[in-house]
């Protein structure tokens, strides 16, 4: 049972060049999401997708976008990279219902922008 | 005022100690909280939730909800060193059902 799969876990990038995190879950789950993590600054939602189909902004999506291409991935773009977006980004996906949300997490993507 | 607060650390606590951890949540209407951890360099993992007022225990660890004083916290009996890690506290928003993040609590449990 692989659970949530995010790849690659290490980039480096330079200024203005592009590349699409890839996530993958095996949990039938329909909501997924991105966050990304600096450091005192605990998790911050980028984007998520409540069910296939559908996507919504986070609080903080500027310089993202996303695309929710079937119920099992959830990808992430950086169109043009800048270094304030250096962080750890992390994929998860979820079950909501009841006002209960559970976070199941991939391993995470150490990202950095030079 | 942030949604979720934690006091970032370090706490350091001996080995066989008590390890509290604390969260206090602006939303009083939240329902649902979450505890969890995250090893240095690994993605945060599910150790506890919580939902109703009171204490609910499971193992060594021990979460404890006060709604009224929109308080919630982890307790670690008999820590141990694999115990040092950060703590993240979550809570439900109700409005969206997203999870609300603390900026965690690193604990250090010393030999």
């Amino acid at each position: 049972n692989a659970g949530v799969t995010q790849t690659p876990k290490f980039q480096v990038l330079k200024t203005g060049q592009s590349m699409t995190l890839q996530c993958a879950q095996d949990m039938n789950h329909n909501s997924m999401y991105w966050y990304r993590q600096d450091p005192g600054m605990g998790l911050r939602l980028i984007y998520y997708s409540a069910s296939e189909g559908t996507t919504d902004k986070g609080e903080v999506p500027n310089g993202y976008n996303v695309s929710r291409l079937n119920k099992r991935e959830f990808s992430l773009r950086l169109e043009s990279a800048a270094p304030s977006q250096t962080s750890v980004y992390f994929c998860a996906s979820g079950i909501p219902g009841q006002g209960v949300e559970r976070a199941f997490f991939g391993q995470g993507t150490r990202l950095t922008v030079v | 005022q942030k949604e979720v607060e934690q006091n970032s650390g370090p706490l350091s606590v001996p080995e066989g100690a008590i390890a509290s951890l604390n969260c206090t949540y602006s939303d009083r209407v939240s329902q649902s909280f979450f505890w969890y951890r995250q090893y240095s360099g690994k993605s945060p993992e599910l150790i506890m939730s919580i939902y109703s007022n009171g204490d609910k225990e499971d193992g060594r660890f021990t979460a404890q909800l006060n709604k009224a004083s929109q308080y919630v916290s982890l307790l670690i009996r008999d820590s141990q060193p694999s115990d040092s890690a950060t703590y993240l506290c979550a809570v439900n928003r109700v409005s969206n059902y997203q999870l609300i993040w603390g900026a965690g609590t690193k604990l250090i449990i010393k030999p």
